[in-house]
């Protein structure tokens, strides 16, 4: 298996304009994640998805802030319009629902707002 | 609120020599704890876990230590190598809650091994 895909891989965009950042799980997983790691707050969920439903998005800032999982094989996060404060790397991580319950974390993708 | 704290940003140690990184936690219905490896320009990478039934779990060089009573939790690599320098993250859930599959992530440690 790949491992979980995330695109792009950097994306530079400016005030104002709308992102989409895509990710890819492995297959049989059940479970997606969206993280965003920032120096000042380290690693935080956004949301996650449990057979294609959100289960919690109470770490999306704002409404700005949107995921989507349409089938198990993609989901995206959308930020419309980005702010400068968005910037940041944003990771895409899937995992089973077996012990030891490990996600298997993308690349990620590293967004710069300008 | 930061329910798990690593409050080591950073820890430099002699190839060879033991790392020891330390990791809280304030909620007592974790029960589920994992520790993370992350290389620069990379995703995480599962390293170890351990559940709250057990003190102690071990897999080749990295052992993690767990004291319930002291909401505290220890990764230790013996012998430290230089590809073990990287960033370390421990993460924590409920799993048998309603929170199941939300981990909280400490901040991560810096690990840097010297020759």
């Amino acid at each position: 298996d790949a491992g979980v895909i995330q695109s792009p891989r950097h994306e530079v965009t400016e005030m104002g304009q709308e992102v989409t950042l895509r990710c890819k799980p492995i297959s049989g997983h059940d479970y997606l994640f969206w993280y965003r790691q920032t120096m000042m707050r380290g690693l935080e969920l956004l949301i996650y998805f449990n057979n294609n439903v959100p289960i919690d998005d109470s770490g999306m800032p704002e409404d700005r802030f949107s995921a989507k999982m349409p089938n198990a094989s993609f989901s995206t996060l959308k930020i419309q319009p980005s702010e400068p404060r968005d910037s940041a790397v944003y990771f895409c991580a899937s995992s089973s629902d077996l012990p030891p319950y490990e996600q298997y974390f993308g690349p990620g993708t590293r967004l710069t707002v300008t | 609120d930061q329910q798990v704290k690593q409050n080591s940003p950073s820890l430099s140690v002699q190839e060879g020599r033991i790392s020891i990184l330390n990791c809280d936690y304030t909620n007592s219905m974790f029960d589920y704890f994992l520790w993370y490896k992350k290389y620069p320009a990379e995703g995480p990478t599962f390293l170890i876990s351990i559940s709250s039934i057990k003190d102690k779990n071990e897999d080749g060089r990295f052992t993690v230590f767990l004291n319930k009573s002291a909401k505290h939790l220890s990764l230790h690599i013996v012998p430290s190598q230089p590809g073990d320098s990287a960033v370390y993250f421990c993460a924590a859930s409920a799993v048998g809650g309603d929170s199941w599959g939300k981990f909280q992530f400490g901040a991560g440690t810096q690990v840097v091994v010297t020759p």
